[in-house]
């Protein structure tokens, strides 16, 4: 799976839009681009994935440049509630000759602190 | 729906005793995957399980084991405990439609600590 890129840490106003970049710059074209998120002692959740295209859904966006080499998670209108650990993952798609099926990496991520 | 369910949720063992983890996916989910976090190594994957068959097995010594069950449930065991094993074990759960999974959803993790 390719590796991402991401700054260690991010800070942002409640109410105001949240964007946390990703680089992939090694990305290749079977690969997915998903956003988890750690909220403090609790389990990694889903937000949201995509390929190639812009895709938005109740929680966030996700803006994926035209050559895929980097994307951006958006969360329109941050709450304190946001405040977790954001982790940007490439996968790829089982089936596509990739053997990782469920198998997530997870790098670093980014600390967004939320502050009211 | 319920969620992602991970029995017990906290645990203090001895060091060289050994430890049985389970967990229950969603209702439908087949695929069962196990994720050891510690504040020096983050988030690495353990092992997946589908069908009751091991498909993928990360970078871990023999002592971390695991199994499924038909109902899909799986239970993971460590068995000589050393101190670095402290840690959070997730296990996260998604469907499998073909060949590929969907996203995952991972329970509330169980802290382990080894004494």
């Amino acid at each position: 799976d390719a590796k991402t890129t991401q700054p260690p840490s991010m800070d942002c106003a409640e109410g105001r839009a949240a964007n946390l970049p990703c680089n992939h710059s090694t990305i290749s074209g079977n690969e997915y681009v998903y956003w988890y998120r750690q909220i403090h002692s609790q389990g990694p959740q889903y937000i949201i994935h995509g390929l190639k295209n812009n895709e938005t859904n109740e929680m966030a966006s996700l803006i994926i440049t035209e050559d895929r080499k980097s994307s951006t998670l958006i969360l329109p209108h941050a709450t304190l509630r946001d405040t977790a650990v954001y982790y940007c993952i490439v996968r790829v798609r089982a089936g596509a000759g990739g053997t990782s099926y469920g198998k997530l990496t997870f790098g670093q991520g980014t600390i967004l602190t939320v502050h009211p | 729906k319920a969620g992602v369910t991970q029995t017990p949720r906290y645990l203090i063992k001895t060091r060289g005793q050994q430890v049985t983890l389970s967990c229950s996916p969603i209702s439908g989910h087949r695929s069962v995957s196990w994720y050891q976090q510690t504040p020096g190594q983050g988030l690495q994957f353990l092992f997946e399980y589908f069908s009751e068959t091991q498909r993928n097995k990360g970078n871990f010594p023999g002592r971390f084991s695991g199994r499924q069950f038909s109902n899909s449930r799986s239970e993971m065991n460590v068995s000589t405990l050393e101190l670095g094993d402290s840690a959070l074990y997730l296990c996260a759960s998604s469907l499998v439609l073909g060949v590929r999974n969907t996203e995952a959803f991972f329970g509330q993790g169980t802290r382990l600590t080894v004494v």
